[in-house]
């Protein structure tokens, strides 16, 4: 029940095209969503987060679609670049006594073609 | 502003040997957690610490552990390393209250 499903693992699209990434989670206590990038030889970087009071939410090229009955959410990238090539993972979390533990997907690694 | 700072960077350790890694957060932020990322299993979660208290702990072996200091810097310590633990760890620093982790580049440990 704490796992977070992740797909695809890998992703190559055209510069200008669509990335989209999807996440599946099982635990309805989850109460929020947030997707991290993660560049070689980095730390993963929050990208954008939703909480599943919202069906959507939108931050430049970025795009979280929530599906609350279906337990899904997704990751959209519009106008992909080669610069948004790395790995997207998505977590989930439910606050418990004010601490957050984040369960993560396994990852998916993009990678946009010039 | 800086952000959350790990030493060491790259690390090399043999089979039984102990390991403590060392995370600077973010100033002002007083919650610290600590993942472990590998390639089979992921990015999994191993403690949070909260004004000096572990507030959850992910479900890892009692050889995983770690403390934090009233400045809010954090160290977490493995004991007799095995080649499984080979993995990068992950240090990352939130405010109080808000679920907005920042995360450092992490500690790469070799085990041997």
């Amino acid at each position: 029940q704490q796992q977070v499903k992740q797909s695809p693992q890998s992703l190559i699209v055209q510069k200008g095209g669509i990335s989209i990434i999807n996440c599946a989670y099982e635990n309805t206590a989850f109460d929020y969503f947030p997707w991290y990038q993660q560049f070689p030889g980095k730390g993963p970087a929050l990208l954008i987060a939703i909480r599943p009071d919202v069906s959507e939410k939108k931050e430049g090229r970025f795009t979280i679609s929530f599906n609350k009955s279906a337990k899904q959410f997704s990751l959209h990238i519009m106008d992909s670049q080669p610069g948004d090539s790395a790995t997207y993972f998505c977590a989930a979390s439910k606050r418990r006594d004010s601490s957050y533990k984040l369960i993560f997907g396994s990852g998916t690694r993009l990678l946009v073609r010039p | 502003k800086a952000g959350v700072t790990q030493t060491p960077r790259y690390l090399i350790k043999t089979r039984g040997q102990q390991v403590t890694l060392s995370c600077s957060p973010i100033s002002g932020h007083r919650s610290v957690s600590w993942y472990q990322q590998t390639p089979g299993q992921g990015l999994q979660f191993l403690f949070e610490y909260f004004s000096e208290t572990q507030r959850n702990k992910g479900n890892f072996p009692g050889r995983f552990s770690g403390r934090q200091f009233s400045n809010s810097r954090s160290e977490m310590n493995v004991s007799t390393l095995e080649l499984g633990d080979s993995a990068l760890y992950l240090c990352a620093s939130s405010p109080e209250n808000v679920n907005v982790l920042t995360f450092g580049a992490g500690s790469r440990l070799t085990v041997l």
